[in-house]
């Protein structure tokens, strides 16, 4: 069967820091692999997506980054955090329209 | 383009008794459509998926949800409701290609004893 991880599951960064956040899929191949953000009230936005290795596509300008360096891996990254980039970070990976997603990464910027 | 309305951000029942969560679509024509929910600080689960065939659609402890064209709508129901369904609820459509998907802005259910 399929899983997701994701870790860590919590992480408290400065402002200014760096970030790495990672997800990866086991028991399938090939999977869309997708981050969202959670912040508090505000539902869920799509960071980015990724149909392929190497393959990352933006869905809205921010602080963050992602790349694919393997199949199944996914990472989220910043260079320099900011205090609006607190929130709960989802990875989720597809199988034609349905979504499976991780357990998430609560990330505080202090 | 497909998106869905969650007009009640906030939704609180009494064990037991009934639970209704409104979902409105809009689209050009018959979507998928989905609801998941979301334990707190968890990931999220599927509830249930509408694919174009049976319009009332059974899915995980007991929910259920009927796709009606006429009101565009695709409410989440429950005959009664137990502590453990509180949870935050997102009505969800499929939009664009690579199988990406739109929320709702999600429904907090509370349950009271």
């Amino acid at each position: 069967s399929q899983t997701i991880h994701q870790w860590p599951a919590t992480l408290v960064q400065p402002v200014g820091s760096p970030l790495s956040l990672e997800c990866t899929v086991e028991g399938t191949s090939n999977p869309n692999l997708y981050w969202y953000r959670q912040a508090a009230g505000r539902g869920l936005q799509l960071l980015f997506y990724s149909v392929g290795i190497g393959q990352i596509s933006s869905e809205v300008p921010q602080n963050l980054s992602a790349s694919r360096p393997q199949d199944r891996q996914f990472i989220l990254s910043s260079k320099k955090l900011l205090l609006s980039d607190s929130g709960f970070y989802l990875c989720a990976w597809s199988d034609l329209y349905e979504q499976y997603f991780g357990p998430g990464t609560r990330l505080t910027v202090t | 383009a497909q998106s869905v309305t969650q007009l009640d951000s906030h939704v609180s029942v009494s064990e037991g008794t009934p639970v209704l969560l409104r979902c409105n679509y809009s689209s050009s024509y018959s979507p998928s459509l989905f609801w998941y929910v979301q334990h707190p600080n968890k990931g999220l689960q599927l509830l249930l998926k509408y694919t174009s065939a049976a319009t009332l659609v059974k899915g995980i402890n007991g929910f259920e949800a009927e796709f009606k064209k006429s009101e565009t709508s695709f409410h989440l129901t429950k005959p009664s409701a137990h502590m453990s369904d509180a949870a935050e609820y997102f009505c969800v459509v499929p939009t664009g290609a690579n199988s990406k998907l739109t929320f709702g802005k999600g429904i907090t259910l509370s349950v009271r004893p």
